[in-house]
Formats: C-alpha cells, sequence, structure tokens
C-alpha cells in the first residue's frame, strides 16, 4: 500500500543536540511539506520541497533544516539552535500542483518530539 | 490577519444534530479548500475538498464554498461522538503552491 512513513514515533533530545526526524513516501508524490503543531497553534509551516534537490523555508525554518537527496525522503534536523523543540512534527506530501483537486495533502503519523 | 480563520471552539452538539463549522479566507486568489479531521494525538485526515461554488457532498459530509463571501463551511448531519475531534480547514493557492491551515474548531458530539 502507498503512503507516508515518519519515524521514529517518540524521540527524545537532550540540550544542545540535533536530531532527526525521518519521512519517507512511496506515492511518487512531487512535494513534501514539514510541519510543527502545538497545542492551539495549528499547523505552522517549516520547510517544503517542490522537486528534488531544492528546498523552501515555511514560516518557522529558523532551528531546523532539510535536506531533499530523493524524491522519495525528506528528512528534518532539529538543531541545537531550536530553543523550544518540544512539539507534534507532522510530514505530508502531495501529487503536484498545478491541478487544484491535487493540492491535497497526505499526512505522515507523526513524531512527537521531547526536550528532556 | 490570519489567511485562514476558525473558531477554535469547542463546538458542541448534541448526537444526531447537524453540526456546521466554518472557515473564511482573506486570499482571493485561494483556488481550493481542503477539510481535515484530526483525532487527539493523531496527524489530520483528508475529509473532502471543494474548488467550485456551492454545495458538495459526500454521505454525512457537505462542504460549501462562496467565493465572493470568502467563506467555506462543513456541514456534519446525523452527528456520532466518533465526530468529536478538531476539523482543520485549509485553502490552496496555486501561486504560492502550498496549503494554508486555519488553526481548527474542536468539535464535541454529546450524548
Amino acid at each position: 500500500d502507498g503512503g507516508i512513513t515518519q519515524s521514529p514515533k517518540y524521540l527524545f533530545r537532550k540540550e544542545g543536540q540535533n536530531v532527526t526526524l525521518s519521512c519517507e513516501q512511496n506515492l511518487n508524490h512531487d512535494a513534501m511539506y514539514w510541519y510543527r503543531q502545538d497545542p492551539g497553534q495549528g499547523l505552522r509551516l517549516i520547510y517544503y520541497s517542490q522537486i528534488v534537490n531544492d528546498f523552501q523555508k515555511g514560516d518557522i525554518a529558523e532551528g531546523y533544516s532539510v535536506s531533499r537527496e530523493k524524491k522519495e525522503s525528506f528528512p528534518l534536523t532539529v538543531t541545537s539552535a531550536q530553543k523550544n523543540p518540544t512539539a507534534f512534527y507532522l510530514c505530508a506530501s502531495s501529487a503536484f500542483l498545478g491541478h487544484t483537486t491535487d493540492g491535497g495533502y497526505t499526512f505522515g503519523s507523526g513524531t512527537r518530539l521531547t526536550v528532556v | 490577519q490570519k489567511e485562514v480563520e476558525q473558531n477554535s471552539g469547542p463546538l458542541s452538539v448534541p448526537e444526531g444534530a447537524i453540526a456546521s463549522l466554518n472557515c473564511t479566507y482573506s486570499d482571493r486568489g485561494s483556488q481550493s479548500f481542503f477539510w481535515y479531521r484530526q483525532y487527539s494525538g493523531k496527524s489530520p485526515e483528508l475529509i473532502m475538498f471543494i474548488y467550485s461554488n456551492g454545495d458538495k457532498e459526500d454521505g454525512r459530509f457537505t462542504a460549501q464554498l462562496n467565493k465572493a463571501s470568502q467563506y467555506v463551511s462543513l456541514l456534519i448531519r446525523d452527528s456520532q461522538p466518533s465526530d468529536s475531534a478538531t476539523y482543520l480547514c485549509a485553502g490552496f493557492t496555486g501561486t504560492a503552491s502550498k496549503l494554508t491551515f486555519g488553526t481548527g474548531t474542536r468539535l464535541q458530539v454529546t450524548l
């Protein structure tokens, strides 16, 4: 079955440590996205990528980095510069853009990151 | 002004009633709109999308779009306790090539 897989489901980070969240899709989607969700604040866009080897900053990119070396993969690194990383992180993908009905996203199951 | 706005709720409706969830948007270039349901601790799942003015029905769900008023709504008929969740409205703008989400409305269906 096609889908989008995030791992790990739970992740604990120590102060000053970088951690990487994995996101893999086998839907052959062109675009991939990373969102952060905090209670009461909805989804906030961190980074997105429309094609391989290209990505754009979202609304809250500071303290995060990404790469898009393969169409299927879009890992997110939470660096030590992100001072308040505890949140629920969601990865999503979509078929390319251009056609209105293809604009919908498929979400992964999420990674819950906690600073310890 | 937020691009997509929703009342955070909670919206409480009795079982069997119609739940009406509303969303307004500021970008007149928005082409299509999506409703996602999100249970606590889970990821959002797509319920419906709409891109033409008027109504679109799918089972117990009806999405309504009024581009002149920049207003989108989701009606849930015969509400069930399992419908209790947060509902996210999102608008898609071709030029921006991404969805913009509202903060969501929490729906509680009471017995």
